[in-house]
């Protein structure tokens, strides 16, 4: 158990919807990230938030955002939603510090119908 | 652009053998190196992680071997077993200051080690 806590683990929606994904970090840990793996794409970063604030972004499309709240958990919003964002979403935590491991969930898996 | 290469894309070892993954990248700027093993159903795990600084690091059955020259490393699977039967991804991260520990990832390779 990484003890990074992610749900919902399964979420089936419909074209056009919006979701939210949530992540709960390890303990101690201030760094969240989020990434998505896909078949097409295989795992790829989205982005980073460390104590609240948005740090790094990689290629997360403009209908995708996400924050980190005060207690540290973060949530994943994917807005007007198209059958390819069909995928796996990763959290994964950090403690501060250079090139600390980061530790991963067990996905959201997320399937547009 | 796919920052780290991985090879082979699935590899299937018998019980006992020695498995090789192996990962190029470009970018001079990495300087921090793990392996994800990943189960199905599962996020990926971290196996171990080496920094150019040193050629090889050991932990058990793992071994990461660094060549910074060449600007690839691998990961051997000694005497590996059907339980190590999962996917391996390489990955590659730049020092703080650029991009904040953002994990650049391989493609993936799938281990299969038959009994």
């Amino acid at each position: 158990d990484s003890g990074v806590t992610q749900t919902p683990k399964h979420l089936i929606t419909a074209t056009g919807q919006r979701v939210t994904l949530r992540c709960s970090p390890r303990s101690g840990d201030l760094s969240v990230y989020w990434y998505q793996q896909s078949l097409d794409q295989g795992l790829q970063f989205l982005i980073q938030y460390y104590n609240g604030e948005e740090r790094a972004k990689g290629n997360i499309l403009e209908r995708f955002s996400a924050q980190q709240f005060p207690d540290l958990h973060s949530e994943l919003n994917l807005s007007s939603l198209e059958l390819g964002d069909s995928a796996l979403y990763f959290c994964a935590s950090s403690v501060v510090g250079d090139n600390q491991p980061q530790h991963f969930g067990d996905g959201t898996r997320l399937s547009i119908l | 652009q796919q920052q780290v290469k991985q090879s082979p894309q699935s590899l299937i070892v018998q019980k006992g053998g020695i498995s090789i993954i192996n990962c190029a990248y470009e970018n001079t700027a990495f300087d921090y190196f793990p392996w994800y093993q990943q189960f199905p159903g599962k996020g990926p795990a971290l196996l171990i992680a080496i920094r150019p600084d040193v050629s090889e690091k050991k932990e058990g059955r793992f071994t990461i071997s660094f060549n910074k020259s060449a600007k690839q490393f691998s990961l051997h699977i000694m005497d590996s077993q059907p339980g190590d039967s999962a996917t391996y991804f390489c990955a590659a991260s730049k020092p703080r200051g650029s991009t904040l520990g953002r994990l650049y990832f391989g493609r993936g390779t799938q281990l299969t080690v038959w009994p």
